[in-house]
């Protein structure tokens, strides 16, 4: 099964940038998305098919993806943005989504 | 507006069984693949299973294949998962999620439910 790997947590202070990564063999061939869950609320898709937006999410977020790592970018750091991040790709050889463990940012 | 919503949590001993239904409404349901995921306390998102527009293919995590059941009545705009056998480590929170604007398939999520909670516990 396809495995990806997010850093535990990431810390940063407000109007600095955030980046989240996602490791994941050759993930640069497969699309990402990117979920934000806040303490005690369902999970928000904030990013699909690595970089493109939902409606209502802000521009601060953007994403990239290529080699071994998909990154989530967050400009302008906000106390909004504090919460647990998650990357997701199918897995094609087990036609199924797989999660990453999450990364908690924190904002100073 | 969108809305999902779960019920059917609660507490059960182990070995036992429940019925987690999510109800649908302001989309065309029958037009979306539809996807049970949960999360243990503190843990990360795993998903579980997945179903097709008609029902008629369905998908399992290793973890609950053979004990959980997944199924919808488009008509009723309605998602369930069976879950039997359960084991303490099926504790967490069960989110009823739809494929949406956004995604294809069960590739990702656009649309998720409140949560219901399952405990699993003598």
């Amino acid at each position: 099964s396809y495995v990806l790997t997010q850093s535990p947590a990431v810390s940063v202070a407000p109007g600095q940038t955030a980046r989240i990564t996602c490791g994941g063999n050759n993930i640069g061939t497969i699309s990402v998305h990117w979920y934000q869950q806040k303490p005690g609320q369902a999970p928000v898709l904030v990013l699909y098919d690595d970089s493109d937006r939902p409606s209502g999410i802000p521009e601060r977020l953007s994403g990239s993806n290529s080699g071994n790592t998909a990154t989530l970018t967050i400009s302008r750091v906000e106390a909004w943005d504090e919460a647990d991040y998650y990357c997701q790709v199918w897995d094609i050889s087990g036609d199924h989504p797989v999660f990453g463990g999450g990364t908690k940012l924190t904002v100073l | 507006q969108v809305q999902l919503v779960e019920s059917g949590g609660g507490l059960v001993k182990p070995g036992g069984s429940l019925r987690l239904s999510c109800a649908a409404s302001g989309f065309s349901f029958s037009d979306h693949y539809m996807t049970w995921i949960r999360q243990a306390p503190g843990k990360g998102l795993e998903w579980i299973s997945y179903i097709s527009l008609s029902g008629d293919a369905m998908y399992y995590a290793e973890s609950v294949k053979g004990r959980f059941t997944i199924s919808r009545d488009n008509a009723k705009k309605l998602l369930y998962l069976q879950m039997n056998s359960l084991r303490a480590e099926d504790t967490a929170v069960y989110y009823c999620t739809g494929d949406g604007p956004y995604c294809s398939g069960a590739s990702c999520f656009s649309w998720w439910g409140q949560g219901t909670l399952v405990t699993v516990s003598s």
